[in-house]
């Protein structure tokens, strides 16, 4: 069974300092990754996916995210923040068995302070 | 965007009613889901679709059930709602070809009373 672990429900930045989302996965298969960000009353939308082309993986707006096989990782960062970053970020995890099945983690809140 | 639409967006029901929600999809892709949303537990899969007339639970499929009869519909009903099936539904689909992600709807927030 696949699983995702999203370290801390709430993570707090100030404006221009590092951004790190933590998330762990558990799969008995290679597996797919995905982060999403989800902003107030709206669906989700892809930051950045990892597919096994390339371990560091750039997305969307400054994110990149890395695949440590070794680590069962798949952390999110951002160099510097901005204030429009302020959201709730998924991890989710696929199978590259054919299922399509897309198991997420529980979230995490970033807040940037000014 | 994805051409997903969920409907209704927003709705209040009375403990035991039945409701449904529906989801219509112009990209005609293979793979349907509904998931749902709660503070603390992130997105849960309710029920997934592969292909018309061919649904299979996920990990919260209890006091649920969906139907396909169309590539574009799939729709998830609450047979009979209870107050903690409160909660904002996204339905998702994609095409189940390679590395392809997941594309979400709006939301519907369903509020029972």
């Amino acid at each position: 069974a696949q699983s995702v672990t999203q370290l801390g429900s709430h993570v707090s930045v100030s404006e221009g300092a590092l951004v790190l989302l933590r998330c762990n996965y558990s799969s008995s298969v290679p597996p797919y990754l995905f982060w999403y960000v989800q902003y107030p009353n709206q669906g989700l939308q892809l930051l950045l996916k990892y597919t096994s082309a390339a371990t560091l993986v750039k997305g969307i707006n400054g994110f990149e995210a890395e695949f440590k096989k070794s680590e069962t990782s798949f952390h999110l960062t951002k160099p510097s923040a901005h204030m429009s970053d302020a959201a709730e970020y998924f991890c989710a995890v696929s199978s590259t068995s054919g299922t399509y099945k897309y198991i997420f983690g529980t979230g995490t809140r970033l807040k940037v302070l000014a | 965007d994805a051409g997903i639409t969920q409907s209704p967006r927003h709705k209040v029901t009375e403990t035991g009613t039945p409701v449904t929600l529906r989801c219509h999809q112009t990209e005609n892709h293979r793979y349907m889901y509904w998931y749902r949303q709660d503070p603390g537990h992130g997105l849960r899969l309710i029920h997934y679709s592969y292909g018309v007339k061919d649904t299979d639970k996920g990990e919260v499929s209890d006091g649920y059930s969906v139907s396909r009869s169309k590539t574009e519909d799939f729709l998830l009903t609450l047979e009979s709602a209870t107050s903690s099936q409160t909660s904002v539904y996204f339905c998702a689909i994609t095409p189940g070809q390679g590395d392809t992600e997941a594309f979400f709807g709006q939301g519907t927030r369903l509020t029972v009373v």
